[in-house]
């Protein structure tokens, strides 16, 4: 069974102080990892898919990182808007397209 | 505007009414999805579509009902819910081939249903 554990559950940030979050994946043959954002009373936004482990991705001050077994999200010099739960999710190579996502990581990030 | 909308976005109901979810997408795909979203539980994956063909049903029990009439359009058809339905239900879309390529999911902003 594909099993994705983020942690921490929670994380609160000064603005300008950088971190990442993990997301931990068991999964046999991976097809894609995905991070999404999800703001209050509002459905997911796409932002990253990462395909084989080395991956690199950037977008503002968001670099998702993949190795066989985690993924980071590191979050530079972050700003309050980007407090947001951030959600991540695998894809199995033979399960079509069944995402699992694992319970999210809630940002917040203070002025 | 993600591209997916949903309506209603609000939702209240008692246990023996019978009410519809109406999700509509825009971006050409060819796959989409409901999933359920409860406090302090992570997404869970409920119907999957594919060229309007039911693809997945991860388990649903039959009180829930969906019902795709084409690509761009999903429903999902609500009767005797119970008290612990209560969520956020979203619908997503995907280019989605049946070999699971193209997985990028694309979410729309959800109906908050409460069961009273």
């Amino acid at each position: 069974e594909d099993q994705v554990t983020q942690s921490p559950e929670a994380l609160r940030l000064q603005e300008g102080e950088s971190s990442s979050l993990n997301c931990s994946y068991t999964v046999s043959g991976l097809r894609g990892l995905f991070w999404y954002r999800q703001d209050p009373g509002k459905g997911p936004e796409f932002l990253f898919t990462l395909y084989s482990a080395g991956e690199e991705k950037e977008k503002e001050r968001l670099k998702a990182t993949l190795t066989k077994k985690e993924s980071f999200l590191h979050i530079t010099a972050p700003k309050p808007e980007d407090s947001a739960t951030y959600l991540c999710a695998v894809q199995r190579s033979n399960a079509g397209n069944m995402l699992t996502f694992g319970g999210g990581t809630r940002l917040m990030v203070k002025p | 505007e993600t591209g997916v909308t949903q309506t209603p976005r609000h939702l209240v109901m008692g246990m023996t009414n019978k009410k519809s979810l109406k999700c509509e997408q825009h971006l050409g795909h060819n796959a989409m999805y409901w999933y359920k979203q409860s406090a302090k539980k992570p997404l869970e994956l409920m119907f999957v579509y594919n060229f309007k063909e039911q693809t997945e049903n991860n388990s649903v029990p039959s009180r829930f009902s969906p019902e795709c009439p084409n690509s761009s359009h999903l429903f999902l058809h609500l009767h005797t819910l119970q008290p612990e339905d209560s969520a956020l239900y979203l619908c997503a879309s995907s280019q989605g081939g049946l070999a699971g390529e193209y997985n990028e999911q694309f979410f729309g902003p959800g109906t908050r249903l409460t069961v009273l």
